[in-house]
């Protein structure tokens, strides 16, 4: 089993839809939790932290759920920049990435 | 502040020769991690390294792969006898010390990365 799963998508959306993104690990230990962007041909970069208490910033929503070893990335009316792959990370001594989940947002 | 820098940012090898990336990580940062993202695929772990120290290096292929952190100067990445399926995008990525402060989040920060094209 991998240490982090994603699905890979890709997501296909329209412009101003509500996109929802999951991700499983598998190590009950994992300390912290990210959501990076990546676009294409360039290095990730880090998108949102995600809290146990969940947060948000503008458009985006991440979720922790400890419980079920997921967290999830929400992205509200989506906009045709927002097309990238989004990777999460998990932490305990070292980051274990996804594979990420491709989105394309559509006019 | 710069950023984490890489070089080269592309390198064509032939098959046989070696390969040497280069990771210099932000300044006061003193962790480095490696990542390879083959074409349509995600980050792998590849190897951790803390000055002059090889801590985790589980991601590593057993043979032909080395990497370093010395006191001085940047990480590097070398590739000896590299083969067609070493193509791939190498990342770098830095961090600092973990803190209270900084509530434990140990964010790293990626470089720009080295497209590794092997004929």
């Amino acid at each position: 089993r991998k240490e982090v799963e994603q699905d890979p998508g890709p997501f296909n959306v329209p412009e101003g839809a509500t996109v929802a993104f999951n991700c499983t690990y598998s190590n009950s230990a994992s300390q912290s939790f990210f959501w990076y962007r990546q676009d294409c041909r360039k290095e990730p970069k880090l998108l949102m932290s995600v809290y146990s208490s969940g947060n948000e910033d503008g458009r985006f929503t991440a979720q922790l759920n400890r419980a079920s070893q997921y967290i999830s990335l929400l992205i509200r009316d989506s906009k045709l920049s927002d097309s990238a792959t989004y990777l999460c990370a998990v932490n305990n001594n070292d980051m274990r990435f996804g594979a990420g989940t491709r989105l394309t947002v559509k006019p | 502040n710069a950023g984490v820098m890489q070089n080269p940012r592309h390198l064509v090898r032939r098959r046989g020769q070696e390969a040497r990336l280069r990771c210099s990580p932000m300044k006061g940062h003193s962790h480095v991690y490696w990542y390879r993202q083959l074409p349509e695929e995600g980050l792998k772990f590849m190897v951790y390294l803390q000055k002059e120290n090889i801590i985790d290096e589980s991601g590593m292929p057993k043979e032909r792969f080395s990497a370093e952190f010395p006191k001085e100067g940047p990480s590097i990445l070398r590739i000896q006898q590299v083969v067609r399926g070493d193509s791939a995008a190498y990342f770098c990525a830095s961090r600092g010390e973990t803190g209270i402060f900084i509530g434990g989040y140990n964010e790293q920060f990626f470089g720009p990365g080295t497209r590794l094209t092997v004929l």
